[in-house]
């Protein structure tokens, strides 16, 4: 079946820019997860979503980075007032959601570059 | 929080030899410890995990040891093959927050 897709693959932005960046977890997962890799590091956790409610953001760096869930599926990870800092690639995974530490299946990334 | 270390940082090895990975953790409360494999301009690839009722998992070519005592757990490939070249990242966890080593560059010379 289809795996995690993010889109866009690739972000260019210029400093104090709005950016969305889209998740499309694995058909039926009810966790989402976000991380941040910075280059040669390994990801980072930013937030954790089960069902529609972000159950933990403590990873969320600041105020300018907020994430959506909805309808308990897509997520969306937002970014505001971009900064130079932020440039990363930004990791979506998603699991079935069961009790205890299930396996989290990554998507290929979105790469966000700020000028 | 969860802290793990990973060593080394750089691995080449001949291909048909072994490679081994080791990482350590900081949080005894830990009980879930994935392996994943990263491609140049791709996500994490999950390989192996391993939880902490058991101490070595096997599949294939791939293996991990776990040792809860020392906290510390190891990812073995053997019979190393070109298409093993990657960055491998060990992980650990207690519930669903992932925390990630640093990653090992794994070069497999033909």
């Amino acid at each position: 079946g289809a795996g995690v897709s993010q889109t866009p693959s690739n972000k260019v932005t210029e400093k104090g820019k709005y950016v969305e960046l889209r998740c499309d977890p694995i058909s039926g997962h009810t966790a989402l997860y976000w991380y941040r890799q910075s280059l040669g590091q390994g990801p980072e956790f930013l937030i954790y979503f089960q069902g529609t409610g972000a159950a933990d953001d403590s990873g969320l760096p600041n105020d300018r980075f907020f994430a959506v869930r909805p309808e308990g599926s897509v997520s969306t990870l937002k970014i505001q007032r971009t900064e130079r800092g932020d440039s990363a690639v930004y990791l979506c995974a998603s699991s079935s959601g069961g009790p205890g530490t299930d396996t989290q299946y990554f998507g290929p990334g979105t790469r966000l570059t700020v000028l | 929080g969860e802290n793990v270390e990973q060593h080394p940082s750089t691995l080449s090895v001949q291909e048909g030899d072994s490679a081994v990975i080791k990482c350590t953790y900081s949080d005894s409360a830990s009980n879930y410890f994935p392996w994943y494999k990263q491609e140049l301009g791709k996500g994490p690839q999950l390989i192996i995990d391993i939880r902490s009722n058991v101490g070595e998992k096997k599949d294939q070519r791939i293996a991990v040891t776990l040792n809860k005592t020392a906290k510390h757990f190891s990812l073995h490939i053997t019979e190393t093959q070109p298409e093993d070249s990657a960055v491998y990242f060990c992980a650990a966890s207690y519930d669903y927050k992932l925390s990630f080593g640093a990653g090992t560059t794994v070069t497999v010379r033909a």
